[in-house]
Parts: C-alpha cells; sequence; structure tokens
C-alpha cells in the first residue's frame, strides 16, 4: 500500500462547476497535510495546508481533514480553465521532516 | 538567492557515467530535500538535509545514489554508474525551518536522461 494514494484522472469540470480532489494516506501518525498545484512542465507549488480535522478555506479553495478516516480532500469553486492543473496530496510522516506525495490527480476545467 | 537554483537544467548522459546535479537553495532556507519525479507521477522523496546533517535518505534508491551539502546550504545528488531507469526530473526544495513542516519551495528541476 503507497503511503499517499490518489485517483489519477483526470477528473473533468465544467467552468463554474466545484471539482472535488481526494487522498487517503496510511500513516495513522500524521500531522500535517499539504495540497500542492504543478501545472505541465512546470514545479510544484504549495496552495493549501491543513492540520487540524475540519475544513479549512482560503478564496475559492476548501481543504478538508478526517483524521480518523485518513482523508484529506480539496474542493475548488467556480472552477476555472487556469485551474486545469495536477493537484499533488502530500503528508508529513510522524517523524522528521519527511514529505510524501501522492501521484496526483489531473483536473481539467471545461470552459 | 532569491528562488531555488538547480543545475544543470538538462543532463543527457550514457549508461555508466556518473552524473552530479546541484541545488542552490533559497538563502537562510535550513531544510534541502531531494526528489524524483517521473512523467506523470508524484514526486518520489529521495532524502533530506537539515543544515548539513542527513537525517532520511531512505528514499535513495541504491548505493549509486548519494547526496551531500557539506556546509548547509548548496547540495549535490550524484549517481554513479546510471542506467537508464534513473532517467527522470530530479527536483530539490527547499523549506525555512527545521520543524516538521511541508511549505516546500521547489526549484524548476534537473531532466536527466540515460541513454
Amino acid at each position: 500500500q503507497k503511503e499517499v494514494e490518489q485517483n489519477s484522472g483526470p477528473l473533468s469540470v465544467p467552468e463554474g462547476a466545484i471539482a472535488s480532489l481526494n487522498c487517503t494516506y496510511s500513516d495513522r501518525g500524521s500531522q500535517s497535510f499539504f495540497w500542492y498545484r504543478q501545472y505541465s512542465g512546470k514545479s510544484p507549488e504549495l496552495i493549501m495546508f491543513i492540520y487540524s480535522n475540519g475544513d479549512k478555506e482560503d478564496g475559492r479553495f476548501t481543504a478538508q481533514l478526517n483524521k480518523a478516516s485518513q482523508y484529506v480532500s480539496l474542493l475548488i469553486r467556480d472552477s476555472q480553465p487556469s485551474d486545469s492543473a495536477t493537484y499533488l496530496c502530500a503528508v508529513n510522516v510522524e517523524y522528521g521532516n519527511k514529505l510524501v506525495f501522492g501521484s496526483g490527480t489531473i483536473l481539467r476545467v471545461k470552459s | 538567492g532569491a528562488g531555488v537554483s538547480q543545475s544543470p537544467r538538462y543532463k543527457v548522459t550514457k549508461r555508466g557515467q556518473d552524473v552530479t546535479l546541484r541545488c542552490d537553495p533559497i538563502s537562510s532556507h535550513a531544510t534541502l530535500y531531494w526528489y524524483q519525479q517521473a512523467l506523470g507521477q508524484g514526486p518520489e522523496f529521495l532524502t533530506y538535509f537539515n543544515y548539513e546533517a542527513q537525517p532520511d535518505k531512505s528514499g535513495l534508491p541504491s548505493d549509486r545514489f548519494s547526496a551531500e551539502r557539506p556546509e548547509g546550504s548548496i547540495s549535490t545528488l550524484t549517481i554513479q554508474r546510471t542506467e537508464q531507469r534513473d532517467s527522470a526530473m530530479y527536483r530539490c526544495a527547499s523549506s525555512l525551518g527545521t520543524g516538521n513542516t511541508g511549505e516546500l519551495f521547489f526549484g524548476e528541476g534537473s531532466r536527466l536522461t540515460v541513454l
């Protein structure tokens, strides 16, 4: 079992819709969770982080964490074509600075 | 520097040759990471440094891979006796503190092709 699992997609949504991206992780002791966006041919960039159970909102983005279910999600409201990218879920393992990434979900927003 | 700088951006080498990749992190960033990213995959952890210490190198695929950061700033990743399966994008990232943080700033990467 991989430490961080994501559906590879592609996930296609129409412009203006809500995109929902999901991630599960195996290390029950993980404390910190991150979403990175990676445009084609570019480097990953951090867009959201969440440490506590519940929701965290930042503009059009909402990160959701459920530690009991070992589940993290990212909601993108009012999706735009410029949101089309690969979204990488990343999790800090319990000890140290090791940050483990999932394989990413490709999001396509159709105008 | 203002951002994470990696060199070379592209490297083509023949199987069996040694390759060294260089990373210059953001000034004052304590932690430096190396990742390997295959096409269509997420970054795979190789190793990281807190200043010059290397607490975790569990992701290095074999003893052909080594990394160092002797003065706690610039780092190099060396692959000895390269194999075709080593072909990938190698990404360096840095973060400000040494605590458990995931705010990484990535460089543009070094694309390695082994013929």
